[in-house]
């Protein structure tokens, strides 16, 4: 099993739908959460991090299933210029490197 | 402003012919890293280090080579026995003892084509 799975996509959607994806993770012990935002040929940059309560900014609702070993990200009434591929990513224990999945690409179309 | 610069952002080599992307912060980081992406794939990890004078490799660190002399710079070297290296390179820092925080900080890439 891979270490962070997501679903790649692409999700078509029109603009002002509630999109959502889930990512799931191997590592029980795995400690901290974050979606980063990547468009087409740019570095990646963090959108969010993801708390045990779950947290929401803006039009975007991110949450953690521990019992489960996934997170989640909502976007809301969504833009076109949320088109990108969100990415992801896990932080296990220890001074080990973040471990990204390999993204989910949405395109919000008009 | 700071932040990390790689150069160069667009870079063509031939077969055989060893290349030198550089990478620099001035974010004061502890922690810097190496990934590669290739079209619809995520990112993989080369090599990273944590501290000055040490670094240890990623998932595909063979055909590459790092150093790390000054905080500052992780300039990445991808040597001729690496068999595809087309591919997107990203240089990313974080600050130590912000592991909960998680932010890595990305450069803007080094697109590298082998002819």
């Amino acid at each position: 099993r891979k270490e962070v799975e997501q679903d790649p996509g692409p999700f078509n959607v029109p603009e002002g739908a509630t999109v959502a994806f889930n990512c799931t993770y191997s590592n029980s012990a795995s400690q901290s959460f974050f979606w980063y935002r990547q468009d087409c040929r740019k570095e990646p940059k963090l959108l969010m991090s993801v708390y045990s309560s779950g947290n929401e900014d803006g039009r975007f609702t991110a949450q953690l299933n521990r019992a489960s070993q996934y997170i989640s990200l909502l976007i809301r009434d969504s833009k076109l210029s949320d088109s990108a591929t969100y990415l992801c990513v896990v932080n296990s224990p220890g001074n080990t490197p973040l471990v990204f999945g390999k993204g989910t690409r949405l395109s919000v179309i008009a | 402003d700071g932040g990390i610069t790689q150069s160069p952002k667009y870079l063509f080599r031939k077969e055989g012919q060893n290349v030198t992307l550089s990478c620099e912060q001035n974010l004061n980081h502890d922690a810097m890293y190496w990934y590669r992406q290739d079209p619809g794939q995520g990112l993989r990890l080369i090599y990273y280090s944590q501290i000055v004078n040490d670094f240890q490799k990623g998932d595909i660190a063979e055909g590459y080579s790092v150093s790390r002399e000054k905080k500052e710079s992780f300039p990445l070297t991808v040597t001729s026995a690496q068999k595809n290296p087309t591919a997107f390179y990203l240089c990313a820092s974080k600050a130590s003892g912000r592991a909960l925080t998680g932010e890595l900080f990305f450069g803007e890439g080094s697109r590298l084509t082998v002819l």
